[in-house]
């Protein structure tokens, strides 16, 4: 099993500019989460998503889009790119229910850069 | 939403147990407690989780007492690759979707010196 893999590993937007970062995990796992993390800082939840076709907002998620419309891809999505959203992308996957809820298996991140 | 208060940073010798404390005052009687740990440019990775009491697995162990309130995760023997960044976190029943959130501080870095 690859596990959660993300591309691009490395991108440079500039501002105003969209991009799509993308998410697949082949574990099978119904719940998958898009996470950024700045500089020094811990993770911030941006979107989640409890299975195919149901996302929800996280803590940040001004600036970005979602879909799953298959259970393995979670991409997101920068329609207008600002400085602020500079940041280290983390897609993460989960089991449903119960204790393996909280064990999340997250992908090696996108650093973005928008200058 | 469960907060957790962990130190910012520690240090340790090679070969010496580490102990990094959380505390977690209002956690919720259905909240697990999660340990994770991060390496510089990697995500992050689950090592140990615990409802209480004792939990042990080939990477740490994790000491959770009656009242749940903090917890210990120990590093046995740390060696110079154990560098990174450990985050306690405990687990959020988002009411809305019945999503496991999970709530990422800014850990502990621990810094093992030769």
């Amino acid at each position: 099993n690859a596990g959660v893999t993300q591309t691009p590993k490395f991108r440079i937007l500039k501002i105003g500019q969209s991009m799509t970062l993308q998410c697949t995990q082949d574990m099978n796992h119904n719940y998958m989460y898009w996470y950024r993390q700045d500089p020094g800082m811990g993770l911030k939840l941006i979107y989640y998503s409890v299975g195919a076709g149901i996302t929800d907002k996280g803590e940040v998620p001004n600036g970005y889009n979602v879909s799953r419309s298959t259970t393995e891809d979670f991409p997101l999505r920068l329609e207008l790119a600002a400085p602020s959203q500079t940041s280290v992308y983390f897609c993460a996957s989960s089991f449903y229910g119960g204790r393996r809820a909280y064990e999340q298996y997250f992908g090696p991140g996108t650093r973005l850069t928008v200058t | 939403l469960a907060k957790t208060t962990q130190p910012i940073s520690m240090d340790s010798y090679e070969g010496q147990e580490v102990n990094i404390t959380c505390s977690h005052n209002n956690i919720a009687t259905n909240d697990y407690i999660t340990w994770y740990q991060q390496f510089p440019s990697q995500g992050p990775r689950f090592i140990i989780q615990g409802y209480k009491t004792k939990v042990t697995n080939e990477v740490a162990s994790l000491f959770i007492p009656a009242d749940r309130k903090s917890s210990t995760l120990s590093l046995p023997r740390v060696s110079l690759s154990d560098t990174a960044v450990y985050y306690c976190l405990v687990g959020d029943r988002y009411s809305g979707a019945g999503s496991y959130q999970l709530t990422f501080g800014k850990g502990t870095k621990l810094s093992v010196i030769p």
